[in-house]
């Protein structure tokens, strides 16, 4: 696609219930991440998926969260028994090959609230 | 010490006036840096990427590297109200091999009419 496209754009759930969101990157990029942004903060780093390598699950907060990658291009962010702290926007952002040499390009994000 | 060190503003500037935006890294091998735009309720934009010493010019925008002193600035000339937003600085930081960017806090800009 023309973006990096993320759904859905807004998401409120009770606290404790699992939620699932996604990220289609740009055609061709082989590099995607996941970060997260709460209210007035900076962006924090979750999972960051290269090719076929396995991937760098060193910002995951916690063992409630997780994500994949299947066939090098839609992904998955997935948190369960969701807290209120998990309140945030959530970002994904594509690049080709590595991005840190070439910078990133974000999508919309997915904004969540824990109720 | 924090890796990507930004002065949380608000800065504000005149409009018209030269936008003087600082970033501070701490790990030496760094070797990408980027500027990001965040508008209020958006996702950031990539505005401008700096690998070499120096600066580096896009239009209105200029990026100032110096290795040296870990320092990455971005200048905005004739500062416009569309100007207004949160500048985020991001490093390649190269810690354990790991590609991906450390991105600051962010700056916030307003440009006064």
């Amino acid at each position: 696609g023309a973006g990096v496209s993320q759904s859905p754009s807004n998401k409120v759930t009770e606290k404790g219930k699992d939620v699932e969101l996604r990220c289609d990157p740009i055609s061709g990029h082989t590099a995607l991440y996941w970060y997260r942004q709460s209210l007035g903060q900076g962006l924090e780093f979750l999972i960051y998926f290269q090719g076929n390598s396995a991937p760098d699950k060193s910002g995951l907060p916690s063992d409630r969260f997780s994500a994949e990658r299947t066939g090098g291009s839609v992904s998955t962010l997935t948190i369960q028994r969701t807290q209120q702290e998990d309140s945030a926007v959530y970002l994904c952002a594509s690049s080709l090959a590595s991005g840190s040499y070439y910078g990133y390009t974000f999508g919309s994000g997915t904004r969540l609230t824990v109720v | 010490q924090k890796e990507v060190e930004q002065n949380s503003g608000p800065l504000s500037v005149p409009e018209g006036a030269i936008a003087s935006l600082n970033c501070t890294y701490s790990d030496r091998g760094s070797q990408s840096f980027f500027w990001y735009r965040q508008y209020s309720g958006k996702s950031p934009e990539l505005i401008m990427s700096i690998y070499s010493n120096g600066d580096k010019e896009d239009g209105r925008f200029t990026a100032q590297l110096n290795k040296a002193s870990q320092y990455v600035s971005l200048l905005i000339r004739d500062s416009q109200p569309s100007d207004s937003a949160t500048y985020l600085c991001a490093v390649n930081p190269r810690v354990g091999g790991n590609e991906k960017l450390t991105f600051g806090t962010g700056t916030r800009l307003t440009i006064i009419p």
